[in-house]
């Protein structure tokens, strides 16, 4: 069953904890994003990157970082540097880079307490 | 950079009518244009695309039209039906481009009414 695996589906944090995001992908795609949706709001880019061991930040890097050390994982960390964390983060594949297809995982929902 | 507008925010129509919903794009260098569904908790699902050098294309009741001129591109449901309920969202990127992403619109919120 191919596709894209987000995992957890909901995610609880304190203030002031950092926080991992998983997201897997078995589509063999080089290039892996992860954006931010908020109430009301469109999507916006956090990180993207287009091939293992690269990845550039996107409009609202401030407060995540990411890493791409597999082709199918790209993990989003939400540090305690995030001042307003709680959203809805999804997670996205493309065949390469530049190519416009993308395709969505089920998403994590994080709530701070 | 590019920045999509879209509308209207909020639409409602009786099952069975017709529902359109429109976007602008600002960079005229933008080439190709997809349309998103999603359900409540759920992520986006790519439902229809169109590149521009194609003026229209369609798939079964989901069309979709780009005027490159106006730089504007809408979304037709057509005999809809309680199940296309949900958010819609249009994009447009530069293909080929060195990033790659996709600038969204807002979103429309879609209510079928049985």
């Amino acid at each position: 069953d191919g596709g894209i695996t987000q995992s957890p589906k909901y995610l609880f944090r304190k203030e002031g904890q950092n926080v991992t995001l998983s997201c897997e992908q078995n589509l063999n795609h080089d290039a892996m994003y992860w954006y931010r949706q908020d109430p009301g709001q469109g999507l916006r880019l956090i990180y993207y990157s287009q091939i293992v061991n690269d990845f550039q930040k996107g409009d609202i890097a401030e407060g995540y970082s990411v890493s791409r050390e597999k082709k199918e994982s790209f993990p989003l960390t939400v540090t305690s540097a995030q001042k307003n964390p709680t959203a809805f983060y999804l997670c996205a594949s493309s065949d390469r880079a530049g190519s416009d297809t993308q395709y969505f995982g089920p998403g994590t929902r994080l709530t701070v307490l | 950079g590019e920045n999509v507008e879209q509308h209207p925010s909020t639409l409602s129509v009786q099952e069975g009518d017709s529902a359109v919903i429109k976007c602008t794009y600002s960079d005229s260098a933008s080439n190709y244009f997809p349309w998103y569904k999603q359900e409540l908790g759920k992520g986006p699902q790519l439902i229809i695309d169109i590149r521009s050098n194609v003026g229209e294309k369609k798939d079964q009741r989901i069309a979709v039209t780009l005027n490159k001129t106006a730089k504007h591109f809408s979304l037709h449901i057509t005999e809809t039906q309680p199940e296309d309920s949900a958010v819609y969202f249009c994009a447009a990127s530069i293909r080929g481009g060195s990033q790659g992403n996709l600038i969204f619109g807002k979103g429309t919120k879609l209510s079928v009414k049985p």
